[in-house]
């Protein structure tokens, strides 16, 4: 089974600074075939459920705001949000989908 | 209006079952793989089972396998779990999930969840 990692678990940044996360996999989500990143990156607000952000390690979904970026390839992923507005203070989680599926543990983003 | 919707969750005693089913509208349900998805109070997600759309396959996580059934009934467009032998460690909000439409399993629809609480 594939593993997935988040760091950091929680982060407090400023409002209109970028923030980062990381997100690391067990073993490579790179399918050679077709050089796709089997990575999806979600955002879940309280008492919601999970709303798809990017997909294929970097597409963004239709509607997500392009503050929202996604990177990286192999086992070592990054989401990044530019610029922090107040809605996007939220729980992140990346998703592999390469082999079955499984979710990393989970990022708070909080306003400093 | 696109949207799944959630029911059958409830409070059961360990050991007992429940079938959970998700009712699907707005797409072409037979054409899409499903999963659900649950998620602990307080905790984070954890893939469950997917069933396809077009051959019926089955996969589960390890932790419930033997004891959860995904289905599906493409002319009533619902999605089940049956979820028998139930312990104390499947307490959570059980989401059921859209995948796209190449059958790829990152899950682009979500419905709001029904929870499954499981008390002596």
């Amino acid at each position: 089974d594939i593993v997935m990692t988040q760091s950091p678990d929680s982060l407090a940044v400023s409002l209109g600074e970028r923030a980062t996360i990381n997100c690391k996999s067990s073993q490579s989500v790179l399918y050679s075939s077709n050089n796709k990143n089997y990575l999806a990156w979600y955002q879940q607000k309280p008492g919601q459920p999970p709303k798809l952000l990017i997909y294929w390690a970097s597409i963004r979904e239709s509607g997500v705001p392009d503050r929202f970026s996604g990177s990286g390839s192999g086992t070592d992923f990054t989401l990044t949000i530019s610029s922090l507005q107040a809605e996007d203070v939220a729980v992140y989680y990346c998703q592999q989908y390469y082999s079955t599926s499984s979710f990393g543990q989970g990022t708070k983003v909080e306003i400093k | 209006e696109v949207q799944l919707l959630e029911s059958g969750g409830g409070l059961v005693q360990p050991g007992g079952s429940l079938r959970l089913s998700c009712a699907a509208s707005g797409f072409t349900f037979r054409s899409y793989a499903m999963s659900w998805v649950r998620q602990a109070p307080g905790k984070g997600l954890e893939w469950v089972s997917a069933i396809s759309g077009s051959d019926g396959s089955t996969y589960y996580a390890d932790s419930v396998k033997g004891r959860f059934t995904i289905s599906r009934d493409n002319s009533k467009n619902t999605l089940y779990l049956q979820v028998n032998s139930l312990r104390a460690e499947d307490t959570a909000i059980y989401f059921c999930a859209k995948s796209t439409d190449l059958g790829y399993w990152y899950f682009d629809l979500w419905g709001r969840g029904t929870l499954v609480t499981v008390l002596s």
